[in-house]
């Protein structure tokens, strides 16, 4: 069954760095997004991809963040300047809204660790 | 922001019996909803969704009913095994926008 991966797996980074965190979505899907959760807290709507270019944003998503779909199958997101607070597990979701749902398909996840 | 609660943060229940867990929401925007389940250091895995012009949808041992006057959901999971302990997430999208918004999630434990 076809799914989402995402790499690395864990992340540890000084604060002030920039990280990219990679995800491959589902082939032949349409939409990609990012989510995080910090640790105790909710799942949060980071930022919507669609025929490469942002479709939607939350407030989370300042100039810190970034993303791009560099090719054909990646998709990344970008925090150019990490701060304590950016650690958290991030995922990479994506769907297919040709379909009558549109049901949205995670990845493992990433997890940031910001000293 | 409140718009998803899921009020139970923890379930416990007797292997074969039915899991109940249940949801609100507050936003009459949202017209697709979904269930989640989620093991620790893992995403979160699809379950089951239902769509606004529905009251019930049903996939083998989980049934989603949707009581939108109520602005409600729940699973049910018959008859419910110890694999299906994890913690499971409501959320809720008004398809225009494609954003989740997710509940705080409820540990379900199924005892052998």
């Amino acid at each position: 069954e076809p799914e989402v991966t995402q790499t690395p797996s864990h992340q540890v980074t000084q604060m002030g760095q920039e990280v990219i965190l990679r995800c491959v979505p589902i082939s032949n899907h349409l939409y990609f997004y990012w989510y995080r959760q910090i640790l105790g807290q909710k799942v949060e709507f980071l930022v919507s991809f669609y025929n490469n270019e942002i479709s939607e944003k939350s407030e989370i998503f300042d100039d810190q963040f970034s993303v791009e779909r560099p090719d054909g199958s990646n998709f990344t997101l970008k925090i150019r300047s990490t701060k304590l607070e950016d650690s958290a597990m991030y995922f990479c979701a994506s769907s297919a809204p040709y379909a009558s749902t549109d049901t949205q398909y995670f990845g493992p996840g990433t997890r940031l660790t910001v000293l | 922001d409140q718009q998803v609660k899921q009020n139970s943060p923890s379930l416990s229940v007797q292997e074969g019996r039915i899991s109940i867990l249940n949801c609100d929401y507050t936003n009459s925007m949202f017209d697709y909803f979904l269930w989640y389940k989620k093991y620790p250091a893992e995403g979160p895995t699809f379950l089951i969704s239902i769509s606004s012009i529905k009251d019930k949808n049903e996939d083998g041992r989980f049934t989603v009913f949707l009581n939108k006057s109520a602005k409600h959901l729940s699973l049910h999971i018959v008859p419910s095994q110890p694999g299906d302990s994890a913690v499971y997430f409501c959320a809720a999208m008004d398809t225009g926008r494609r954003a989740l918004t997710f509940g705080s999630g409820t540990r379900l434990q199924v005892q052998p």
